[in-house]
């Protein structure tokens, strides 16, 4: 069974800081994924990445950078957190091949409230 | 890149009618298109997904149909029942792996 966890459920931070949300999936998927879910808006990519090292600009990057230096685990940083980036980040992994290629797994979520 | 649009953003039905969802694309060269469901508080799953090389895939009371010459996909859901209340998000998908997700639909059964 697919587990994608993100390492916190809540975070509260003050405008300015430097923030980091984990994720990290047990599957040994290829591909993971960052995406901001707002309310009308759905869910809209951030960043992604295909391999370890490497990234690619999603729908919405300013702000925002990542990190995978290991393959289970992807790290979304914001660089100085502003009250607009108040959101729900959600953190999604897919293998590149199999019965379930494109199909992408979720965590649960991090709400995050920038004050 | 890529555009997609879902449409009702909600939908309310009585419980034992059908549901129906739809979602248009721009970019014709995109051959998968997944449906998401929601359920309030919990991470989005896959229900249902379909292939450019097939035009409709069922599985028990949902349903997905894809139309690639007009560029639009809808989600049917039969014998609505209280469970089905949740939101849905269809996506769309080209061979990278990346996916765009639609605005999603609030669906909500009427007991």
């Amino acid at each position: 069974d697919v587990k994608v966890t993100q390492s916190s459920r809540y975070l509260v931070k003050r405008t300015g800081e430097k923030v980091f949300l984990e994720c990290v999936q047990d599957m040994d998927h290829e591909n993971m994924f960052w995406y901001r879910q707002d309310p009308g808006l759905g869910l809209r990519l951030i960043y992604f990445s295909y391999d370890v090292k490497m990234k690619e600009k999603g729908d919405i990057p300013e702000g925002y950078s990542v990190s995978r230096e290991k393959k289970e685990r992807f790290s979304l940083i914001l660089e100085s957190a502003s009250t607009n980036q108040t959101s729900m980040y959600l953190c999604a992994s897919s293998p590149l091949t199999g019965p379930q290629r494109n199909e992408q797994f979720f965590g649960p979520g991090t709400r995050l409230t920038v004050l | 890149g890529e555009n997609v649009e879902q449409h009702p953003s909600t939908l309310s039905v009585q419980e034992g009618d059908s549901a129906v969802i739809k979602c248009t694309y721009s970019d014709s060269a995109s051959n998968y298109f997944p449906w998401y469901k929601q359920e309030l508080g919990k991470r989005p799953q896959l229900i249902i997904d379909i292939r450019s090389n097939v035009g409709e895939k069922k599985d028990q009371r949902i349903a997905v149909t894809l139309n690639k010459t007009a560029k639009h996909f809808s989600l049917h859901i039969t014998e609505t029942q209280p469970e089905d209340s949740a939101v849905y998000f269809c996506a769309v998908g080209l061979g990278n792996e990346k996916l765009t997700f639609g605005t999603g639909t609030r669906l909500t059964i009427i007991p």
